[in-house]
C-alpha cells in the first residue's frame, strides 16, 4: 500500500523560481526519502532525513520533516530546466517485506526555461 | 556510489513467450533485493523482495508462478516474466541494499530500469 502522498501531483514553474513539494506519511518512521525519477529512469536518491531531525539542506535542497503532523516537504531553490523529473518521498516499511520502502504517487515538476 | 545494473534496458516481446530480467548489484554484495514494478505516471509497487538463497517473498496479488524471482547470488538477482501478455508491459526497477551499511541498509540503490513491451 502507498504510504506516501504528495501534493501537488504536477507543478509547473518558470526557471529561477521556487519549487516546493509536500508528503504525507500514515506510519511511525525512522527517516523519510526523496527520490527523483527523470521520465523513463530509473530512481535518483537525493536526501534522507531522520525522524529526530526537522530540517536538512543539500546543495538546493532543502527537505523538513513534520514528525507530528506525519508530513515533510522538499524545496528545491532557483530551478532549473534540468530539474524537471518527478520527486518521489519513501518511508521504509519496518513491519514489511525486509525493510523496503514505500513510495508516495509522486510530484511531477515541469521547470520552463 | 554504489552501482547497480539492469539487463536488459528494454525489451519487447511477443504475448506468451518468457522475458528474463537480471539485476545486478555492481560493486557490493546484496543479500537483499527489492523488485518494483511502475505503471506509466505512476508511482512504484513493490512486486517482491529477493532474498539470496532462499525463496522471495511476494506482496499481495504479485503471482508468484507469473513473476519468477531468483536470487542465486550475493550480486544477482533475475525476475523472469513467464507467458507474458499486454498487460505486463511496464516498467521494472530492482534495487539493493548494501549489506554492510548495517541496520536495515538505509543506503539502497536503484537500477536504471526495464521497459517491457508486450505485443
Amino acid at each position: 500500500s502507498q504510504q506516501g502522498e504528495e501534493d501537488p501531483q504536477a507543478l509547473s514553474i518558470q526557471e529561477g523560481e521556487n519549487a516546493t513539494m509536500n508528503c504525507s506519511y500514515k506510519t511511525s518512521i525512522n527517516n523519510l526519502q526523496w527520490y527523483r525519477q527523470n521520465s523513463g529512469r530509473g530512481l535518483v536518491h537525493l536526501i534522507l532525513i531522520r525522524s529526530n531531525e526537522r530540517e536538512k539542506h543539500s546543495g538546493r535542497l532543502r527537505v523538513t520533516l513534520d514528525t507530528s503532523k506525519k508530513s515533510s516537504s522538499l524545496l528545491i531553490t532557483a530551478s532549473r530546466a534540468a530539474d524537471t523529473a518527478s520527486y518521489f518521498c519513501a518511508t521504509r516499511n519496518y513491519g514489511g517485506s525486509q525493510g523496503n520502502l514505500i513510495f508516495g504517487k509522486g510530484t511531477k515538476l515541469s521547470v520552463k526555461p | 556510489g554504489a552501482v547497480v545494473s539492469q539487463h536488459p534496458s528494454w525489451v519487447i516481446c511477443k504475448s506468451g513467450t518468457s522475458v528474463k530480467i537480471e539485476c545486478r548489484s555492481l560493486d557490493f554484495q546484496a543479500t537483499t533485493m527489492f523488485w518494483y514494478r511502475q505503471f506509466p505516471k505512476q508511482s512504484l509497487m513493490l512486486m517482491a523482495t529477493s532474498n539470496e538463497g532462499s525463496k522471495a517473498t511476494y506482496e499481495q496479488g504479485v503471482e508468484k508462478d507469473k513473476f519468477l524471482i531468483n536470487h542465486a547470488s550475493l550480486t544477482l538477482s533475475t525476475l523472469t516474466v513467464t507467458s507474458a501478455h499486454p498487460e505486463d508491459s511496464s516498467f521494472y526497477i530492482c534495487s539493493a541494499r548494501d549489506v554492510l551499511a548495517g541496520g536495515w541498509g538505509e543506503t539502497q540503490y536503484f537500477g536504471p530500469g526495464t521497459r517491457l513491451l508486450v505485443l
